[in-house]
């Protein structure tokens, strides 16, 4: 069974600051890591998808790193805005074949103006 | 390209009663998900239908039940409703396996009093 750990649970930042969060996951048959931002009255929005150690992805000024032998993924956003305020979410699935995602419990942003 | 539609958006039961809550996915995609979220729990996997055929369920109890149409559509039942079972329920639609992006709908909230 995955455990998928997501930290701090929230956080409080100021506009233009950096930050960023953990995802810690069961490294043993990795197949796919999700990251989403959930703002508050909409549906969960997909970020990143990434499968292979090593991975980055970039979307404007968030961006994601992968270490699938260690089992944890890094999400960063640069000079935090009013607009990134939203629970960031991951997900893992393994490679059993279960075609089911595992979620963390998210990490909640709010980013002070 | 229309995005996951949830129905209804609001719902309010007794205990006992049974619930039906539908899903469209984005067309094109055949593999549709479903999620419980309650306070403080992150999103709990319900079942995952592809091609009309249950692929995976969750640990959830055999009240909650659910079917996917020839059209991709799925519906999701939950029979004799427990207080315990309020919470935002969600659907998500993606073309198959889990390496690809799920697209969530905008989710139903069930209130059982």
């Amino acid at each position: 069974i995955l455990n998928v750990e997501q930290s701090p649970q929230s956080l409080h930042v100021q506009e233009g600051d950096s930050t960023n969060f953990t995802c810690s996951f069961p490294s043993s048959n990795f197949y796919a890591l999700h990251w989403y931002r959930w703002e508050t009255a909409k549906s969960p929005e997909a970020l990143f998808v990434m499968t292979l150690n090593g991975d980055e992805k970039k979307k404007g000024r968030i961006s994601a790193t992968l270490n699938t032998k260690e089992g944890y993924s890094y999400l960063y956003i640069k000079g935090s805005q009013p607009e990134d305020s939203a629970t960031y979410l991951c997900a893992s699935s393994d490679t059993s074949g279960t075609y089911k995602y595992i979620f963390g419990t998210g990490t909640r942003l709010k980013v002070l103006a | 390209k229309a995005g996951v539609t949830q129905t209804p958006r609001y719902l309010i039961k007794t205990r006992g009663q049974q619930v039906t809550l539908s899903c469209s996915p984005i067309s094109g995609h055949r593999s549709v998900s479903w999620y419980q979220q309650t306070p403080g729990q992150g999103l709990q996997f319900l079942f995952e239908y592809f091609s009309e055929t249950q692929r995976n369920k969750g640990n959830f109890p055999g009240r909650f039940s659910g079917r996917q149409f020839s059209n991709s559509r799925s519906e999701m039942n939950v029979s004799t409703l427990e207080l315990g079972d309020s919470a935002l329920y969600l659907c998500a639609s993606t073309v198959g396996q889990t390496t690809y992006e799920q697209y969530f709908g905008p989710g139903t909230r069930l209130t059982v009093t």
